[in-house]
């Protein structure tokens, strides 16, 4: 299996733009999360999906974040209008049950200048 | 909320020693889990320890849980260079109604000069 796969790896982009996100989680996990890491405050709960049902989007810092999974194979966490302080490295995980261990993706590197 | 915290923030070993780090939590869980990040990479699962185990080893890994205080350790042996990463604990509620917000700590700082 490849893993869980995350694009784009690097995205910088200016202030006000849409950006999105995308994950694709390893086939057969029925649950998926979003998290985001800054130095300031860590690795960060954003949302999470079991069988494609978002199912706690508490961590979800305000309105201009948003997230979806359409199908059990894909999901995209999209910020819009994007703002200097979401810049973060944003990762994606998947498990096969939600009490088990989490597979990571390699991590979107978001900077918004 | 849930939420185990890592401690020290930070240490610092010759190649060689031996790392211990800790994790305490805050309510019944169902297992505990660590983590390890290098630089720059997603985190990657190492272990899982369920709440009725008291020791679990794997390779140079050894955790041991404490269900009575709330805590978790995580040894590595014979540390390598390549152990330097941070190290994540995460605490997975007991399960009560199927709520599985798992939540992680802020990190232990491996640092193992050569």
């Amino acid at each position: 299996d490849a893993g869980v796969i995350q694009s784009p790896r690097h995205e910088v982009t200016e202030m006000g733009q849409e950006v999105t996100l995308r994950c694709k989680p390893i086939s057969g996990h029925d649950y998926l999360f979003w998290y985001r890491q800054t130095m300031m405050r860590g690795l960060e709960l954003l949302i999470y999906f079991n069988n494609n049902v978002p199912i706690d989007d508490s961590g979800m810092p305000e309105d201009r974040f948003s997230a979806k999974m359409p199908n059990a194979s894909f999901s995209t966490l999209k910020i819009q209008p994007s703002e200097p302080r979401d810049s973060a490295v944003y990762f994606c995980a998947s498990s096969q049950g939600g009490s088990h261990e989490q597979y990571f993706g390699p991590g979107t590197r978001l900077t918004v200048t | 909320s849930q939420q185990g915290e890592e401690d020290p923030q930070a240490l610092s070993i010759q190649e060689g020693e031996n790392a211990t780090m800790n994790c305490s939590y805050k309510t019944s869980i169902n297992n505990l889990q660590w983590y390890r990040q290098n630089s720059g990479r997603g985190l990657v699962h190492l272990i899982l320890i369920r709440s009725n185990e008291r020791e679990k080893h794997s390779g140079r890994l050894r955790v041991t849980l404490d269900t009575s205080k709330k805590s978790s350790s995580l040894l590595i042996t014979a540390s390598r260079a390549a152990d330097t990463a941070s190290y994540f604990c995460a605490t997975p509620p007991f399960n009560s109604g199927g709520y599985q917000k798992v939540t992680f700590g802020t990190g232990t700082k491996l640092q193992v000069i050569p």
